[in-house]
C-alpha cells in the first residue's frame, strides 16, 4: 500500500539555519505529495505541493521538489525563524481512483533566538 | 469563509459517557474526513465521506465509534460508551476532491477529548 516515511524528531536549531526534513513515499503510479504543517494548538494547515516529477513546490520560504527517482519529497528551508516552530507532515494522495491522503508520523522542528 | 468548524473544542467526560463531536465542512466541499492524533499513533485517518456517503471506515478503531453526515453541512463523531483510550485530539477536514489531481484537505482546529 501507499505510504510516507518521515525522519525522527525532534530537529533543533537556531535561527537562521538552514532546515532539510526528509520524506520519502512509497506508492504506485504517480501520486501528489504534500507538506502541512501544524502549529500549536491547531489544526494542520497546508504548506505546499507537488503534484508531478520534477514539481517544486513553494511557500514561505520552503521549498521541496517531487524526485520519482528517488522517491523523495525532502522540506528545506534557507534561513528558519523563531515563528517556523510547528510539527510538519508530509503526505500523499494517490494518482487514482478516491484520493485520500496518507500522513507520514510528523516531525517536530524547534527554532531557537 | 470560516473554514471548517468543530465543536467541541474541548471534552472531559467519564468513562462510559457517550461523546459527540460535531463538524460543519467548507461550503462547497464535497469530501469531508475524520482524523484522530494522539502522540502514540500519530494522525490516523478514521473515516471520509465522498458526497455525504461514507467511502471508507476501516479506520474506526470499533463498534463503539460512529460517523454520520446527514447533509452537505453537517457531520457527528460519536463514541458509546467512551474509555480513556479514546482521548485524543480529534481533527475533521474537508475538500474538494476531483477526479485526478491534488486532493488539497482544510482542517478544523479540532476537538481535545478527554475521558476520565
Amino acid at each position: 500500500g501507499n505510504s510516507v516515511t518521515q525522519m525522527e524528531g525532534p530537529v533543533t536549531l537556531s535561527e537562521e539555519a538552514f532546515l532539510t526534513i526528509n520524506c520519502t513515499y512509497t506508492a504506485t503510479g504517480y501520486p501528489s505529495l504534500f507538506w502541512y504543517v501544524q502549529y500549536p494548538g491547531e489544526g494542520l494547515q497546508l504548506l505546499l505541493k507537488a503534484t508531478k516529477a520534477d514539481d517544486k513546490g513553494s511557500n514561505k520560504g520552503f521549498e521541496a521538489t517531487y524526485r520519482k527517482e528517488t522517491t523523495s519529497f525532502h522540506l528545506e528551508k534557507g534561513s528558519v525563524q523563531v515563528s517556523d516552530s510547528a510539527v510538519y507532515f508530509c503526505a500523499l494522495s494517490a494518482s487514482t481512483g478516491f484520493q485520500k491522503l496518507v500522513f507520514g508520523t510528523g516531525t517536530r522542528l524547534l527554532v531557537s533566538p | 469563509d470560516a473554514g471548517v468548524i468543530q465543536s467541541p473544542r474541548h471534552e472531559v467526560t467519564e468513562m462510559g459517557q457517550e461523546v459527540t463531536l460535531r463538524c460543519k465542512p467548507i461550503s462547497g466541499h464535497n469530501s469531508l474526513f475524520w482524523y484522530r492524533q494522539t502522540m502514540m499513533r500519530g494522525l490516523e485517518l478514521l473515516i471520509y465521506f465522498n458526497n455525504n456517503v461514507p467511502i471508507d471506515d476501516s479506520g474506526m478503531p470499533e463498534d463503539r465509534f460512529s460517523a454520520k453526515m446527514p447533509n452537505a453541512s453537517f457531520s457527528t463523531l460519536k463514541i458509546q460508551p467512551s474509555e480513556p483510550r479514546d482521548s485524543a485530539v480529534y481533527f475533521c477536514a474537508s475538500s474538494l476532491a476531483y477526479s485526478s489531481g491534488a486532493n488539497v484537505l482544510t482542517f478544523g482546529a479540532g476537538s481535545r477529548l478527554t475521558v476520565l
